[in-house]
């Protein structure tokens, strides 16, 4: 079964910490779709990435950066230099084609991220 | 550019009584998806249609539970006779997939959040 692991249940750091959010994945899917989404207190999911399974590339956009790795079915999350405006809950998801690829997607219990000043 | 809306953003109800739910999704998606998330854990998926025919539901979409999204734009969640056990965020997302037949990025909405006393 498709399955999200976010073993991290809270993190707090300091503000200009780097941080790693953990997120491993189980599938039997040959083609697979990753993402993070982004929860801030106001409840409204932002999506922050998507990945597909053929592209292992890691990816990096500003602060944010992302390490896919299929060999240990695991898509980390990295913060650099975090600030407060980062607090949010943060969650893997896996998307799964399904019978009428609907490509719903399976989510992780997410990881609560507490930036202290 | 206008993204998922839902209305309400709040209900407070009491048990027994039956709630309606909107979701508007991005103009140009054909997918709509419903996910509820109760506290601390991640969005669980309930139904997703494609255009108005609604393709899957979840085991967790009860009796109690109907989706409709008549002329594939806007769409509806009713639960009749609410249980406290209801109470929890309830999601929607849109997505539009690719000609190359890949897994669109779910865009969500604010969520509207249900409380039965």
């Amino acid at each position: 079964a498709q399955k999200v692991t976010q073993a991290q249940t809270e993190i707090s750091v300091v503000e200009k910490e780097d941080v790693t959010l953990d997120c491993v994945y189980e599938t039997r899917d040959t083609t697979y779709y990753l993402f993070w989404y982004k929860q801030p207190p106001s409840g409204e999911l932002v999506f922050l990435i998507r990945r597909n399974s053929f592209d292992e590339q890691n990816e990096i956009s500003g602060r944010y950066s992302w390490n896919f790795q299929k060999s240990t079915s695991s898509f980390n999350f990295t913060i650099t230099a975090s600030q407060v405006v980062d607090s949010a809950v943060y969650f893997c998801a896996l998307s799964e084609s399904g019978s009428y690829n609907t490509d719903k997607l399976i989510f992780g219990t997410g990881t609560r991220l507490q930036v202290f000043p | 550019d206008t993204g998922v809306s839902q209305d309400p953003r709040h209900k407070i109800t009491k048990r027994g009584q039956n709630v309606t739910f909107r979701c508007d999704p991005i103009s140009e998606h054909n997918r709509l998806y419903w996910y509820r998330q109760t506290l601390g854990q991640g969005p669980e998926f309930l139904t997703y249609f494609q255009n108005e025919a609604q393709l899957e539901k979840s085991r967790l979409l009860s009796d109690r539970f109907s989706a409709e999204r008549p002329k594939g734009s806007f769409s509806t969640l009713e639960i009749q006779r609410t249980e406290q056990g209801d109470s929890a965020m309830y999601l929607c997302a849109s997505s539009v997939r690719t000609l190359a037949a890949q897994a669109g990025t779910q865009y969500f909405g604010p969520g509207t959040r249900l409380l039965v006393l």
